[in-house]
């Protein structure tokens, strides 16, 4: 079964360093998405994607982060200069088309990388 | 916007017991509510859902019930085992993103 996937599963960094977190989202999926999820905490949308741009994004999801579709396959998130805050569980997911009021796809979710901020 | 309240936090149930877990949504639009099932270590993996033509949906030990009227949905699962001890989040959808319940962390004592 198809499944998305996630690297590293973890990345231990010092603060105000950039990080890169990738995933691979499942192939004929066309929209991407990253949530956290701050130890203990619920799952918090950051940014959906699609079509090689922003559709949405949090308030969380502030100038400090980016995402890009660098290949036909890659999906990442880049934090420019990490806080201690941006320690959590990183997850991305993928749907195969765009969730409408009538009609929601379902959106698959890859493992996680846990990231810690020291 | 949505907002989803789930009850209770933990729940611990004797195996072979059921175990019922509660949310009420905001949104009195929203459409589509999945279940989340969260191991150690893992992410969310989608478990059931239900969409708002329907009372009810089972899939074997594993039934979701929705109430539009009063805006709830719960989780119902039978003859627990303990392979079912993990955090259940309950979500709504809000546009293409979906909001999150704080989830509950489900116990199957042996």
């Amino acid at each position: 079964e198809p499944e998305v996937t996630q690297t590293p599963s973890h990345q231990v960094t010092q603060m105000g360093q950039e990080v890169i977190l990738r995933c691979v989202p499942i192939s004929n999926h066309l929209y991407f998405y990253w949530y956290r999820q701050i130890l203990g905490q619920k799952v918090e949308f950051l940014v959906s994607f699609y079509n090689n741009e922003i559709s949405e994004k949090s308030e969380i999801f502030d100038d400090q982060f980016s995402v890009e579709r660098p290949d036909g396959s890659n999906f990442t998130l880049k934090i420019r200069s990490t806080k201690l805050e941006d320690s959590a569980m990183y997850f991305c997911a993928s749907s195969e088309r765009e969730s409408t009021r009538i009609t929601w796809e379902t959106q698959y979710f890859g493992p996680g990388t846990r990231l810690l901020v020291l | 916007g949505e907002n989803v309240e789930q009850h209770p936090s933990t729940l611990s149930v004797q195996e072979g017991d059921s175990a019922v877990i509660k949310c009420t949504y905001s949104d009195s639009a929203s459409n589509y509510f999945p279940w989340y099932k969260q191991e150690l270590g893992k992410g969310p993996q989608l478990i059931i859902d239900i969409r708002s033509n329907v009372g009810e949906k089972k899939d074997q030990r594993i039934a979701v019930t929705l109430n539009k009227t009063a805006k709830h949905f719960s989780l119902h699962i039978t003859e627990t085992q303990p392979e079912d001890s993990a955090v259940y989040f309950c979500a709504a959808p809000r546009d293409d993103k979906i909001i999150f319940g704080k989830g509950t962390r489900l116990h199957i004592l042996p």
